[in-house]
C-alpha cells in the first residue's frame, strides 16, 4: 500500500491565481481531512469528509473548497490563493475505528 | 487558552537521558494520541490512547483522565529520536475531528 500520498511536495502561487492540491488514499479509509501547520501553532483542521458525497468544515475553512467523489481521493482546493495561505498543508486518514490516523508527507505552499 | 496544552516546547538532552513530554487538556475527550513529525516533515501516528498505558520499544505513553494529563515517555534516548511530539486529542462528540497541541521540539545530542 502507498498509504497517503499528496501532490505537489512543494508549490509557489501569485497572489490571485487558484489550484488543487491533490490527496489520495489507498487503504479504503471512510475519514479523510486536510489540515495546515503553521509556525507556533497545532495542525488546524481545514475541511473534513466521512466518507464519499459528504464533507464538512474544520476551523479554517475560509478560502478552500473540497469534494469527496470518490473514496480515495480528497482534493483541496484554492479559490484565490492569498499571502495568508502560505503554510505547510497535510492531508491524513483513518477507517472507521477510531484508532491510528495516517498522514500524507505534506505540501509546502508559498503565496506571494 | 488553548484547549491542548504541551511542555516543554523545546527539550535538549544528552544521549542515554530519559526524557518526558507532558500534556494537558482541558474538555473532555474520547482518546488521545501521541504522533511524532520527522525533521523532513513526515508525521507518525505512535500512540492512541483512553486509559492506562502503552508501550512500544523505547516509547511509553500514559494517560490520566480525571487529571486530564498524558505523559510520552522515551528511555535511553536516541540522537535518532530528535523530532518534534505533537499530542492530539479526540473530543467527546466531536466525531473524527482531532484537536492539536502546538508540539515539543526534542533535539538528543550524542
Amino acid at each position: 500500500n502507498a498509504g497517503v500520498t499528496q501532490t505537489p511536495k512543494f508549490q509557489v502561487l501569485k497572489t490571485g491565481q487558484s489550484m488543487t492540491l491533490q490527496c489520495a488514499q489507498d487503504m479504503n479509509h471512510e475519514y479523510m481531512s486536510w489540515y495546515r501547520q503553521d509556525p507556533g501553532m497545532g495542525l488546524r483542521l481545514i475541511h473534513y469528509s466521512v466518507g464519499a458525497g459528504i464533507t464538512d468544515q474544520g476551523e479554517v475553512p475560509n478560502g478552500y473548497n473540497v469534494s469527496r467523489s470518490t473514496t480515495e481521493d480528497f482534493p483541496l482546493r484554492l479559490l484565490s490563493a492569498a499571502p495568508s495561505q502560505t503554510s505547510v498543508y497535510f492531508c491524513a486518514s483513518r477507517g472507521s475505528s477510531y484508532n491510528e490516523q495516517f498522514f500524507g508527507p505534506g505540501t509546502r505552499l508559498t503565496v506571494l | 487558552k488553548n484547549e491542548v496544552e504541551q511542555s516543554p516546547q523545546n527539550l535538549t538532552a544528552q544521549e542515554g537521558e530519559f526524557i518526558t513530554i507532558n500534556c494537558s487538556y482541558s474538555v473532555g475527550i474520547s482518546a488521545l494520541h501521541w504522533l511524532q513529525q520527522h525533521p523532513g516533515g513526515g508525521i507518525v501516528s505512535l500512540f492512541m490512547l483512553s486509559s492506562g498505558k502503552k508501550k512500544h520499544g523505547r516509547l511509553i505513553a500514559t494517560i490520566n483522565i480525571q487529571e486530564k494529563h498524558s505523559s510520552l515517555h522515551i528511555t535511553a534516548s536516541h540522537p535518532r529520536d530528535s523530532a518534534v511530539y505533537i499530542c492530539a486529542v479526540r473530543r467527546l462528540a466531536s466525531g473524527s475531528r482531532l484537536t492539536f497541541g502546538e508540539g515539543t521540539q526534542l533535539t538528543v545530542n550524542p
